[in-house]
């Protein structure tokens, strides 16, 4: 059983829409965090959220951590091709735990 | 530059081999991991350490063995690994253990022949 499921699985859009990717898991975490992964390279942490509710924004990106702490959502703005890439989020169900990833939301943005 | 640097990015071995990963980081965390990412998987974690010391073993198989000499350096040792073991095996550090930002490598993209 995965603790945290991912939507869409892939998702391709023209540049200047807008989207919204999901997190959402029967589990309450300590914290979670999203990470942009490009073709060939490591996980890029995007941010962190510690408490229900809280939204938070980078640039084009808004990230809520949802009230009860079991799910999350990443809404892009006007997105760019620059922004094509795996999309992970990821738990920490204790303070002293090791995170658990989704499998990822692939996303690809053309011009 | 991302501060974590895995070595080599790419290994093919056969199934009789012995080779090692080697993943090191500058930035004066406390907490580094080895994750495996298969294709259609979620990151699967395999190793913790905390302090130098395992934390948390995830019912890997003993053809895997992680080497933790200090906080800087951490390596996975590889014997008579199965074609399944093929994946991108990514090293991740954090300022401890726990659901603190991890800074990724880069990956070794493990081909088992």
């Amino acid at each position: 059983t995965q603790l945290l499921e991912q939507s869409p699985q892939f998702l391709s859009i023209q540049e200047g829409e807008n989207l919204t990717v999901y997190c959402n898991s029967s589990s309450v975490f300590s914290s979670l965090q999203w990470y942009r992964q490009e073709p060939g390279e490591g996980p890029v942490l995007l941010v962190t959220v510690v408490t229900g509710g809280e939204v938070k924004k980078l640039k084009r990106l808004t990230f809520q951590f949802g009230d009860a702490r079991k799910d999350s959502s990443l809404h892009i703005t006007a997105a760019q091709p620059g922004d094509t890439g795996l999309y992970l989020c990821a738990g920490a169900l204790n303070s002293g735990y090791a995170l658990n990833f989704g499998k990822g939301t692939s996303l690809l943005v053309t011009p | 530059e991302t501060g974590v640097t895995q070595t080599p990015r790419h290994l093919v071995m056969g199934m009789t081999n012995k080779k090692s990963l080697k993943c090191e980081q500058h930035l004066g965390h406390n907490a580094m991991y080895w994750y495996k990412q298969s294709a259609k998987k979620p990151l699967e974690l395999m190793f913790v350490y905390n302090f130098k010391e395992q934390t948390e073993n995830n019912s890997v198989p003993s053809r895997f063995s992680p080497e933790c000499p200090n906080s800087s350096h951490l390596f996975l040792h590889l014997h008579t690994l199965q074609p399944e073991d093929s994946a991108l095996y990514l090293c991740a550090s954090s300022h401890r253990q726990g659901g603190y930002g991890y800074t990724f490598g880069s990956g070794t993209r493990l081909t088992v022949v």
